[in-house]
């Protein structure tokens, strides 16, 4: 167990619906950062937070937003959700902005139909 | 760019058979390399780490070792166990970022 939780385990939503992916990091983490991992595309790097602010930014579309709260939980909104849009998002976390050891939850399964 | 190359899967082994994955990356600069394994319905779990060249990462048997000459860092294991039947990551971070570039996993299947 990393520590770092996520909430739902699935979701199952049909297409243009809108969905809120939640975690929270391990206790003490600062950094949370968003992870996408698909069957074409494999693990790729959506976006960071640090201390509740973004810190840097990777594949993420524009219909996909993010932020991290002050408890440091962060939510991952994914609006207008298409077919390719189903994956496995993880979220993992790291002691401060600069920690090269990010410890992963157990994700998020979203199936869009 | 930053980019992790590792060999195509699955790789199949009996119990105690020596493993290794090949994993080479190119990156600008000298990025901290990890491998991260992936048990089946489970997240993301760190299994070593190496952060600059000759460094060797080792955990549960497992080992890899950072050799910029050749910019690899392959994992090896000199004798398997089913429960080591997993999906195994490669990744590197680069210097002043902190996204992880991963390869596109190997999957590891150990028979008795």
């Amino acid at each position: 167990d990393s520590g770092v939780t996520q909430t739902p385990k699935h979701l199952i939503t049909a297409t243009g619906q809108r969905v809120t992916l939640r975690c929270s990091p391990r206790s003490g983490d600062l950094s949370v950062y968003w992870y996408q991992q698909s069957l074409d595309q494999g693990l790729q790097f959506l976006i960071q937070y640090y201390n509740g602010e973004e810190r840097a930014k990777g594949n993420i579309l524009e219909r996909f937003s993010a932020q991290q709260f002050p408890d440091l939980h962060s939510e991952l909104n994914l609006s207008s959700l298409e077919l390719g849009d189903s994956a496995l998002y993880f979220c993992a976390s790291s002691r401060d902005r600069s920690s090269y050891e990010q410890y992963f939850g157990p994700g998020t399964r979203l199936t869009v139909t | 760019g930053n980019s992790v190359t590792q060999m195509e899967g699955p790789v199949t082994l009996s119990e105690e058979a020596f493993l290794t994955i090949n994993c080479t990356y190119t990156a600008t600069g000298y990025p901290s390399l990890f491998w991260y394994v992936q048990y089946p319905g489970e997240g993301l779990q760190l299994l070593l780490k190496a952060t600059k060249a000759d460094d060797k990462g080792s955990n549960k048997g497992f080992e890899a070792t950072y050799r910029k000459e050749t910019t690899s860092f392959h994992l090896e294991k000199g004798s398997v166990q089913v429960s080591d039947s997993a999906v195994y990551f490669c990744a590197l971070i680069n210097t002043g970022f902190q996204k992880l570039v991963f390869g596109t996993g190997t999957r590891l299947l150990v028979s008795p």
